[in-house]
């Protein structure tokens, strides 16, 4: 069955810092992993996205994701936070069937000044 | 392009009455998707649509839950009698189809809350 795991429920980062959100994996397929962030108050907002091919995949605002096989994991890293990248980011997983998502619980971002 | 649109964005009610939430995908996607997501937690699936047809509601508790979608567009989800324990945010989502390289794309949900 597919599961993720999301290290840290919070992670807090000077503006500036590296940003480093991590998440692995569990899939009896190959995988389909997105991340995507929740602004207070709104809905979800598709980060990126690996499906197949490179396996470090781009993303809007700066982020990017590097799938590992090896090591199950789908990490989310930024070079320099900014105080507009507060947010909740979420990792997640399709299914089997590839039909719906399987999400982590959650990561809090928080950036001070 | 508009995107997914819910409403209400917010709801309290008192337990044991009903509740609707509504939802319009972004035109043209065939795949509706209805999600809980507690307080803490990431979302969870409820039902999936293809067109008009529910194609998976395995996790739909279907003694209080209902949902619908008429023409394969609009969606509501149907709470009756609600619970304390249903106070969460319904999220919908949309997708041109079903499959693992698709993305499905959020509505900003609706906040409810049972007292």
């Amino acid at each position: 069955a597919q599961s993720v795991t999301q290290l840290g429920s919070h992670v807090s980062v000077s503006e500036g810092a590296l940003v480093l959100l991590r998440c692995n994996y569990s899939s009896s397929v190959p995988p389909y992993l997105f991340w995507y962030v929740q602004y207070p108050n709104q809905g979800l907002q598709l980060l990126l996205k690996y499906t197949t091919g490179a396996t470090l995949v781009k993303g809007i605002n700066g982020f990017e994701a590097e799938f590992k096989k090896s090591e199950t994991s789908f990490h989310l890293t930024k070079p320099s936070a900014h105080m507009s990248d507060a947010a909740e980011y979420f990792c997640a997983v399709k299914n089997q069937a590839g039909t719906a998502l399987i999400f982590g619980k959650g990561t809090t971002l928080s950036v001070s000044s | 392009e508009a995107g997914v649109v819910q409403s209400p964005r917010y709801k309290i009610i008192e337990k044991k009455q009903p509740v609707a939430f509504w939802c319009n995908p972004i035109s043209g996607h065939n795949t509706l998707y209805w999600y809980r997501q507690n307080l803490g937690q990431g979302p969870e699936l409820l039902i999936r649509y293809e067109n008009e047809e529910a194609v998976d509601d395995s996790q739909l508790p279907k003694d209080r839950f209902s949902a619908e979608r008429l023409k394969g567009v609009d969606s509501t989800l149907k709470i009756q009698p609600a619970e304390l324990g249903d106070s969460a945010v319904y999220l919908c989502a949309s997708s041109l189809l079903a499959g693992g390289r698709e993305t499905q794309y959020f509505g900003p949900g609706t906040r409810l809350l049972v007292l």
